[in-house]
């Protein structure tokens, strides 16, 4: 069975730094391309970054460019998410997704909340 | 980027009638289109990739269709549990990937 548990959200100042954890299980995590998404309270859906199995290829949106690092350990089968100079705009649901290539999101995590307030 | 739409932003329908979503992408995405159920509180869930193929576990009154820019998900029998946004998404360009503003389904 495939999971994926995030943690490190929490309450940040604007400004201030988080970084996200995503421990995997249930399949090959080395052989998958990880992905994190993210809600507004009360909106859609934005992806945010995504990272091949190998590491060798990382992406991210506009609004994530110059501020987060997506990044993985194979060994730990955790991929995180470091974010820095965080706005409030940012607050959000953080979901981790397991991606079938660079492509669909076939599982999803339960997601970590990170507000930006002061 | 690929701008994504949906309609229509609400749909109502009584329990085992069909519900009908639709999905347009700004410019053609082949049949790079999948379809997520979010339920209140929940994780989003894949049901359909590829515009037409059901995720593992997912029941077949849950049908994709559409190619290029004009997809629909359509429900068939519909239950309670189906109350739910669904959203769909493209990535036919990586990156970004993007995905539509969503489409709330009530059951009356």
């Amino acid at each position: 069975e495939v999971q994926l548990l995030e943690s490190g959200g929490g309450l940040v100042q604007p400004g201030g730094s988080l970084r996200l954890s995503c421990v995997a299980s249930g399949f090959i995590f080395s052989e998958n391309t990880m992905a994190w998404v993210r809600q507004a309270p009360g909106k859609g859906l934005e992806w945010v970054s995504g990272i091949s199995g190998s590491a060798s290829n990382t992406d991210y949106a506009d609004s994530a460019k110059g501020r987060f690092t997506i990044s993985r350990d194979n060994s730990e089968n955790t991929v995180y998410l470091q974010m820095n100079s965080l706005r409030a705009e940012d607050t959000a649901v953080y979901y981790c997704a397991k991606s079938s290539g660079f492509s669909y999101f076939d599982y999803w995590g339960q997601g970590t909340l990170v507000t930006v307030s002061s | 980027e690929i701008l994504m739409t949906q309609s229509p932003a609400t749909l109502s329908v009584s329990p085992g009638e069909t519900a009908t979503l639709s999905c347009r992408a700004s410019q053609s995405v082949r049949n790079n289109l999948a379809w997520y159920r979010q339920k209140p509180g929940q994780a989003p869930r894949l049901l359909i990739y590829g515009a037409s193929a059901r995720a593992t576990g997912i029941p077949a009154r849950f049908s994709g269709s559409g190619s290029g820019t004009e997809f629909t998900l359509t429900i068939s029998s519909l239950q309670s549990e189906d109350s739910a946004v669904y959203y769909c998404q493209q990535y036919n360009n990586w990156p970004p990937v993007t995905f539509g503003p969503g489409t709330k389904v009530e059951i009356k």
